[in-house]
């Protein structure tokens, strides 16, 4: 079946040390996108990339990094500079060569937890 | 894009239907209305949009007001499994859009029994 794996679904770190989320999806659509959620919250946009090669910072951007080698991935990396990483990290993608509406349907991975010790 | 307002929660007695309502009083002509619910610690899942027209899918009935100022999502037999956070989004339909949705924090929905 076609869909976004996260991985790891949990994920422990010290203080001062880079992680890296992994993002991979077989739906072959172009745009991806990383939320960040914090506890009773809505979810805010970290980055997105439309194409290969080729990302944006979103609303939050600051301590992360991002990479888009290949289509079907989109790894997040959690840098030392992001004060407050603790939270409930979320990947989607979505069709965006459509031009109807559903080019706005997002499709969303099950999520990966970072808490930072 | 358009800003919505929405409860903050609401309750349904299972099997009942559950309305949920959505405030967009901003919203521009070319702005479709998307439904998502977010189960406990899962990712978020798409439900159904529209622009003008009533639209009804397996999982649910979205009525738009004539005005286009405010909808509401109808699950017509509420169950267990429905409780969830979900969260009403305006947004263009183009693809042109770089598909940056706002998602505010939404009405949890809690089902009874």
């Amino acid at each position: 079946d076609g869909g976004i794996t996260q991985s790891p679904k949990y994920l422990f770190r010290k203080e001062g040390q880079n992680v890296t989320l992994s993002c991979e999806q077989n739906l072959n659509h172009d745009a991806m996108y990383w939320y960040r959620q914090d506890p009773g919250q809505g979810l805010r946009l970290i980055y997105y990339s439309q194409i290969v090669n080729d990302f944006q910072k979103g609303d939050i951007a600051e301590g992360y990094s991002v990479s888009r080698e290949k289509k079907e991935s989109f790894p997040l990396t959690v840098t030392s500079a992001q004060k407050n990483p603790t939270a409930f990290y979320l990947c989607a993608s979505r069709p965006g060569t459509r031009s109807d509406s559903g080019a706005n349907v997002l499709t969303f991975g099950a999520g990966s937890r970072l808490t930072v010790l | 894009d358009a800003k919505t307002t929405q409860p903050p929660s609401m309750d349904c007695a299972e099997g009942r239907a559950a309305n949920l309502p959505c405030n967009h009083s901003t919203i521009s002509g070319n702005e479709y209305v998307y439904w998502y619910r977010q189960i406990h610690s899962q990712g978020p899942q798409y439900i159904i949009h529209g622009l003008k027209n009533n639209e009804t899918n397996e999982m649910a009935s979205l009525i738009i007001t004539e005005d286009r100022k405010s909808s509401t999502l109808i699950l017509p037999h509420a169950t267990l499994r429905d409780t969830a956070v979900y969260y009403c989004i305006v947004s263009r339909g183009a693809s042109s859009n770089t598909g940056k949705l706002i998602f505010g924090q939404g009405t949890t929905l809690q089902v009874k029994p």
